[in-house]
């Protein structure tokens, strides 16, 4: 029974591009979550989604910033014209219904902004 | 907006040592509070506490939620080099769907 799986591991862009983040979460889980994490700090959220629904992105920035998880396929978190403030590693989590506590992480993606 | 505060921010002890590491929350409607382990990847799962007073036990790691406080601590005894990692306390919280706020962390470094 594989994990949450993220890719990639570490993405390097520069200023101006676009970073496409995929996720795909725990067999069977039907709720995926995207954090950010800054170095040297906590893990901050960014937005929950259900498959073809939002759920709640009250902690993704407005502009540039978007997330998806379709009926077929991974869930991806898409950054557009990334700035150097956009470095950080971004956690993917699953989750079924019910959570009880029942949150997988995954190993993240490493987002360098040059 | 909800609030989570981890103390103390680092620590560094010697094998062997028993360390006590805090977290506390204000939040609305709390559901949950989780600890987690991170070492250098995936947060890993140790507890989750619902209830106050209740200590939850593995090893050499325990965990008690007081919610009179508004608190949790989490106990390592006897700590090992393989205990060095960053302990995150997270809050299971609202009305509005399943997320976590998280504290900022320990980092733990545990000389040999």
């Amino acid at each position: 029974n594989a994990g949450v799986m993220q890719n990639p591991r570490h993405l390097v862009r520069r200023r101006g591009q676009e970073a496409r983040l995929r996720c795909s979460p725990v067999k069977g889980h039907s709720h995926v979550y995207w954090y950010r994490q800054l170095p040297e700090e906590g893990l901050k959220f960014m937005v929950y989604l259900q498959k073809e629904n939002i759920i709640d992105e009250s902690g993704m920035p407005k502009e540039r910033f978007s997330a998806e998880f379709p009926k077929e396929g991974p869930s991806i978190l898409r950054i557009q014209q990334v700035v150097r403030g956009d470095s950080a590693a971004y956690f993917c989590a699953s989750s079924p219904l019910l959570t009880g506590g029942n949150y997988t992480f995954g190993s993240g993606t490493r987002l360098t902004v040059v | 907006e909800d609030k989570v505060v981890q103390s103390p921010l680092s620590l560094v002890v010697h094998e062997g040592d028993t360390v006590t590491l805090n977290c506390s929350y204000e939040v609305t409607n709390f559901r949950s509070l989780l600890w987690y382990k991170q070492e250098k990847k995936a947060p890993t799962f140790l507890f989750m506490l619902t209830s106050s007073g209740i200590e939850k036990k593995s090893g050499r790691l325990s965990s008690i939620l007081d919610k009179k406080e508004l608190s949790s601590i989490l106990n390592i005894t006897a700590t090992q080099t393989g205990d060095s990692a960053i302990y995150l306390c997270a809050v299971e919280a609202g009305n509005a769907g399943n997320m976590l706020t998280f504290g900022g962390g320990t980092r733990l470094m545990v000389k040999p």
